[in-house]
């Protein structure tokens, strides 16, 4: 099965506070890792991770993908109000027929307060 | 501006009559794809469409129908809904995804109440 897992479920901090999320995967069809960030609308494109151990930065988010440990993790330091959302993990497969679907975790909803 | 547009963007309806849910995109993708999202369960892949004429099953494709006639159109279609449908429904295009770099680009979402 494919299963993508997200934790913690959700998360409350203060701002400056620094996050940490998590994603962990099933190795099977695996070609990607992708973030993404919902507000109360469309999910929004965080990161793509395809290589292990090569860390992508937006600002003040950064993300990296252990593909020996099977799990990716969403960093945001000096986290804001603005970041308040739900972070989705999402897997690309590489099926036989070369779709490239994606599986998507149950998400993290981060709440960061004033 | 590039973008996919579904509509609309919230409906209510009753149970068994027949609905359609519209999603173009103007980016010339290749591939398109229809998601629900329920609490806690994150977004499940009901169908996609590798290009024109081609479309598959995805994870939860029963009761729901899809079209493909041209490629930037892909209209999801609820022949006889029910209120296990009641769900927010997102429209997601990109190019060929075995060669994706930038992620998928998703409709602004359609909230439906199936009564």
């Amino acid at each position: 099965e494919d299963k993508v897992v997200q934790s913690p479920l959700s998360l409350v901090v203060h701002e400056g506070d620094t996050v940490t999320l998590n994603c962990s995967y099933e190795v099977t069809n695996f070609r990607s890792l992708l973030w993404y960030k919902q507000e109360k609308k469309a999910p929004t494109f965080l990161f793509m991770l395809t290589s292990s151990g090569i860390e992508k930065k937006s600002g003040r988010l950064s993300s990296i993908l252990d593909k020996k440990e099977l799990f990716s993790i969403l960093n945001i330091t000096a986290t804001q109000t603005g970041d308040s959302a739900v972070y989705l993990c999402a897997k690309i497969l590489l099926s036989r027929r070369q779709t490239g679907d994606m599986r998507f975790g149950a998400g993290t909803r981060l709440t960061v307060k004033p | 501006e590039a973008q996919v547009t579904q509509n609309p963007r919230y409906l209510i309806t009753v149970t068994g009559k027949k609905l359609t849910v519209t999603c173009s995109q103007n980016m010339n993708h290749e591939y398109m794809s229809w998601y629900r999202q329920d609490p806690g369960l994150g977004l499940r892949q009901i169908y996609y469409s590798m290009n024109v004429e081609v479309t598959d099953k995805g994870d939860v494709p029963e009761g729901y129908k899809v079209s493909r006639k041209e490629k930037r159109n892909f209209p999801l279609i609820l022949e006889s809904p029910s209120p296990n449908q009641t769900s927010l429904y997102f429209c997601a295009s990109s190019p060929n995804p075995v060669r994706l770099r930038y992620g998928y680009t998703f409709g602004s979402g359609t909230r439906l109440t199936v009564v």
